[in-house]
């Protein structure tokens, strides 16, 4: 069974530092993993797409790796902004399921202070 | 405006009740979901729809109906048989049923029971 876990939970950073958030998953059949973005009481807005065949990437200050073969993918943040603060989450579209299925982790919380 | 509705955007039940939350979208997509995220948890599928007058049961669907008689439209009801409904619900879509497009979330509905 495909399990997504995402560390930290929680980060609390001061402007402009470089950050990394952590997302593993158990079963490396999937056919792409996604970042997302929810703010409080919000939906989910997508921030990159990786398709199984690529190893990362990048949407402006955002980068997101993949490393299929070890079940983790990496979201890098530059210069982080207070208007980064949201939680983040990842989620992978696993092979079996016949539609287009999503297992999301946790989410890791960020919060960047001025 | 392309997007997914949802409402209302806060609901409250007393038990015993069924409601229905609204979820509507304008992209002409073939694939609807419903999601339930819960505090510190990463959503998890409820229903979905790959195609008009046709949907299935997510992870879990115990305590919920849907029903799919509009390609723009996916109301969700909760039931009285759902025994813990206080959670935030995300409504989403996709251009194709199968396969690996990103999904476009709603802005979600908090029910909360009395």
């Amino acid at each position: 069974k495909q399990e997504v876990t995402q560390i930290p939970a929680a980060l609390s950073v001061p402007e402009g530092e470089n950050l990394v958030l952590n997302c593993s998953f158990t079963d490396s059949a999937i056919y792409n993993l996604q970042w997302f973005r929810q703010d409080p009481g919000k939906g989910l807005t997508s921030l990159l797409l990786i398709q199984s065949s690529q190893r990362e990437q990048t949407s402006g200050r955002l980068n997101a790796s993949l490393d299929k073969s070890s079940g983790r993918s990496t979201l890098y943040i530059a210069a982080s902004q207070p208007g980064d603060s949201a939680t983040y989450l990842c989620a992978v579209s696993p092979f079996s399921g016949g539609y287009n299925k999503l297992i999301f982790g946790a989410g890791t919380r960020l919060a960047v202070h001025p | 405006d392309g997007g997914i509705t949802q409402s209302p955007k806060y609901l409250f039940r007393k038990e015993g009740q069924n409601v229905t939350l609204s979820c509507e979208q304008n992209l002409n997509h073939d694939a609807m979901y419903w999601y339930r995220q819960d505090p510190g948890q990463g959503l998890r599928l409820i229903y979905y729809s790959q195609i008009v007058n046709d949907f299935q049961k997510g992870d879990i669907a115990e305590g919920y109906s849907v029903s799919r008689e509009k390609k723009e439209s996916f109301p969700l009801t909760v039931t009285s048989a759902q025994k813990n409904p206080t959670a935030f619900y995300l409504c989403a879509s996709s251009i194709a049923p199968v396969g690996t497009d990103t999904q476009y979330f709603g802005p979600g509905t908090r029910l909360t029971v009395l």
